[in-house]
């Protein structure tokens, strides 16, 4: 079956770079239009999109968030990494990587992991 | 960028009852409209996708239409186990965007 899980420090201090990583199984990332996803939620607020790589190694990025974000992926490894730089406490959430297939809906999801911005 | 707005922000609604919650995009995205379901402390979960096509395990009291711009989420009859935040996300183009959400309450 499929499953992500995200891991990462759950504290960092204002300006630090953020490192989360996801590990999934069930499928591979070489697989013609498997998709990865970062997606965030801020503590009682709305999903916000942040970050997608293609089985192609194709990168894309939220408009605003685009100079501070990195994506990559280990196929080898099942993982897909997503840095974070000049962190703010504004970005404290709750991250989640999700799966996409072929440009659709995000049919499964991690279970999340709460990142907490603050000195 | 494609921006989607949910009405309404919030619905209290008695068990039994029939909920409706819209979803419209700032331009035409055809059916590439997905609804998902999250419960307090727990991950999205698709409910329906491309509009429409219902997913595997999801109770068929759910339901979704639309094309275009307008797009419906329906739930009849609803029960105590609804009780959740509703989002709509598309991906006809990039950047993905999610609606701002809307929170089911049980009277």
């Amino acid at each position: 079956q499929v499953t992500l899980r995200e891991s990462g420090p759950a504290l960092v201090k204002p300006t630090q770079t953020l490192t989360l990583t996801c590990t999934f199984s069930g499928f591979s990332l070489s697989t013609s239009g498997m998709c990865v996803s970062w997606v965030r939620q801020p503590p009682g607020k709305a999903l916000e999109w942040l970050a997608l790589i293609d089985w192609d190694d194709d990168k894309y990025y939220s408009t605003s968030l685009k100079t501070r974000l990195t994506i990559s992926k280990d196929t080898s490894k099942n993982q897909v990494v997503l840095t974070m730089t000049n962190m703010d406490p504004v970005d404290t959430a709750t991250y989640y990587c999700a799966r996409m297939g072929n440009w659709g809906p995000f049919d499964y999801w991690g279970q999340g992991t709460l990142v907490t911005v603050s000195s | 960028e494609i921006v989607l707005t949910q009405s309404p922000d919030f619905q209290s609604v008695t068990p039994k009852e029939k909920v409706t919650i819209t979803c419209r995009a700032s331009q035409s995205i055809g059916s590439s409209l997905h609804w998902y379901q999250q419960k307090p402390d727990q991950s999205p979960k698709l409910l329906i996708k491309y509009a429409s096509q219902s997913i595997s395990g999801v109770p068929s009291r759910f339901s979704g239409s639309g094309s275009g711009t307008d797009f419906t989420l329906t739930i009849n009859s609803l029960e105590a186990e609804d009780a959740a935040t509703y989002y709509c996300h598309q991906s006809s183009s990039l950047p993905w965007a999610f609606g701002q959400g809307t929170k089911v309450e049980i009277k």
